[in-house]
């Protein structure tokens, strides 16, 4: 089946705009998160959705950081006043939930702040 | 909250000789453990994965131990090809951090011919 997609894949993008990231996880997964990953190191988590209960937003780096989960499918992380340090490899993973944590990658975005 | 260290950063085997990666984690309520591994420019893929009720499991040519206690768990490859070349990461979730990973910094690993 389908698995984890996001858009667009590679964003450029002038230091002070806002962005938008979108993320389609597996259907059925109710489990979704967003992780980050710079040049070179490992994945840092971002936020994490679990069905309708409140996201656990305690990897957002500052407050120009936010996510939102529409209908429980679909997800947008959006980055206002961008800065170079933003600039990195934004990745999206869902899982089955209720117990079934393994976690599927979508490829990732991209995100050059110039 | 939870810390994974991981080691070594670089590996460097011959193909055919095995392939060792460790890593030590530090919430003892920690419940599962994944290895993912990521080629250039590619997503991170799920290799194997272990459960804190399980010591050990086996895939094929790829292995994970889990002590509990020492809170130390290890990705083990037998017999590398050079497809095994990649970027290995491990992690950890449950307890306080239940749902979230926590990655390792990554494993180089680079399989010569």
């Amino acid at each position: 089946g389908a698995g984890v997609s996001q858009s667009p894949s590679n964003k450029v993008t002038e230091k002070g705009k806002d962005v938008e990231l979108r993320c389609d996880p597996i259907s059925g997964h109710t489990a979704l998160y967003w992780y980050r990953q710079s040049l070179g190191q490992g994945l840092e988590f971002l936020i994490y959705f679990q069905g309708n209960s409140a996201p656990d937003k305690s990897g957002l780096p500052s407050d120009r950081f936010s996510a939102e989960r529409t209908g429980g499918s679909v997800s947008t992380l959006t980055i206002q006043r961008t800065q170079q340090e933003d600039s990195a490899v934004y990745l999206c993973a869902s899982s089955p939930g209720q117990g079934a944590v393994e976690q599927y990658f979508g490829p990732g975005t991209r995100l050059t702040v110039t | 909250g939870e810390n994974v260290e991981q080691h070594p950063s670089t590996l460097s085997v011959q193909e055919g000789d095995s392939a060792v990666i460790k890593c030590t984690y530090s919430d003892s309520a920690s419940n599962y453990f994944p290895w993912y591994k990521q080629e250039l420019g590619k997503r991170p893929q799920l290799i194997i994965d272990i459960r804190s009720n399980v010591g050990e499991k086996k895939d094929q040519r790829i292995a994970v131990t889990l002590n509990k206690t020492a809170k130390h768990f290890s990705l083990h490859i037998t017999e590398t090809q050079p497809e095994d070349s990649a970027v290995y990461f491990c992690a950890a979730a449950g307890g306080t951090s239940y749902g979230k990973l926590t990655f390792g910094q990554g494993t180089i690993l680079t399989v010569h011919p």
